[in-house]
């Protein structure tokens, strides 16, 4: 799996955009790019994951470059709950083993 | 219904000893796995198990046994437990094209 690499905090002030980068320079063009976050204390939560088309859901969206070398994950509207740290992964599938890097610890602020 | 659930949620018992922790999920995945989250709060795999395959991290030591009896359950085994196995471990299950879900974690400590 292609190693990622993320800031290892950031601030957002509450009702805020949030925009949490991820490098990932060497993904090869078969992996997926796929965000978790895990909420101090609790099991990590998948957020989304996308190829090459930027992605949406309910949570959060996701943003590919075209060269798919970077990535962007976006929560629209930061809240309290929000605070977490948050994981960008690069994985063939959701059948491999996923490996965790450091990732980004996300403060949000009233 | 809790999809991926653990338990105990807390374990507390002394070196050497051997103990396990049960996991089961009610989500049809084909796969689970083990993590490990220790005091640095790094996430690192132990086990991957899919239709009897099982991929080990080899970094595990051979101390700790993962159990499958049938699909929807992954048990962790951990023998002559040692004060460096204390940390949270995680178990977690994947099917498709979706992400992972995880459980709660175990909370282990060894004195």
């Amino acid at each position: 799996d292609a190693k990622t690499t993320q800031p290892p905090s950031m601030d957002c002030a509450e009702g805020r955009a949030a925009n949490l980068p991820c490098n990932h320079s060497t993904i090869s063009g078969n992996e997926y790019v796929y965000w978790y976050r895990q909420i101090h204390s609790q099991g990590p939560q998948y957020i989304i994951h996308g190829l090459k088309n930027n992605e949406t859901n309910e949570m959060a969206s996701l943003i590919i470059t075209e060269d798919r070398k970077s990535s962007t994950l976006i929560l629209p509207h930061a809240t309290l709950r929000d605070t977490a740290v948050y994981y960008c992964i690069a994985a063939f599938n959701a059948g491999n083993m996923l490996t965790f890097g450091g990732g980004t610890r996300l403060m949000v602020k009233p | 219904d809790t999809a991926v659930s653990q338990t105990p949620k807390y374990l507390v018992t002394q070196m050497g000893n051997d103990k396990s922790i049960k996991c089961e999920q009610n989500l049809g995945h084909d796969t689970m796995y083990w993590y490990k989250q220790d005091s640095k709060k790094f996430l690192k795999i132990m086990f991957s198990y899919n239709n009897k395959e099982l991929i080990i991290n080899e970094t595990v030591p051979n101390r700790f046994s993962p159990k499958s009896p049938d699909k929807a359950h992954l048990n962790l085994h951990i023998n002559s437990l040692e004060l460096g196995d204390s940390a949270v471990y995680f178990c977690a299950s994947s099917g498709g094209a979706g992400g992972y879900t995880f459980g709660s974690g175990t909370r282990l400590t060894v004195v």
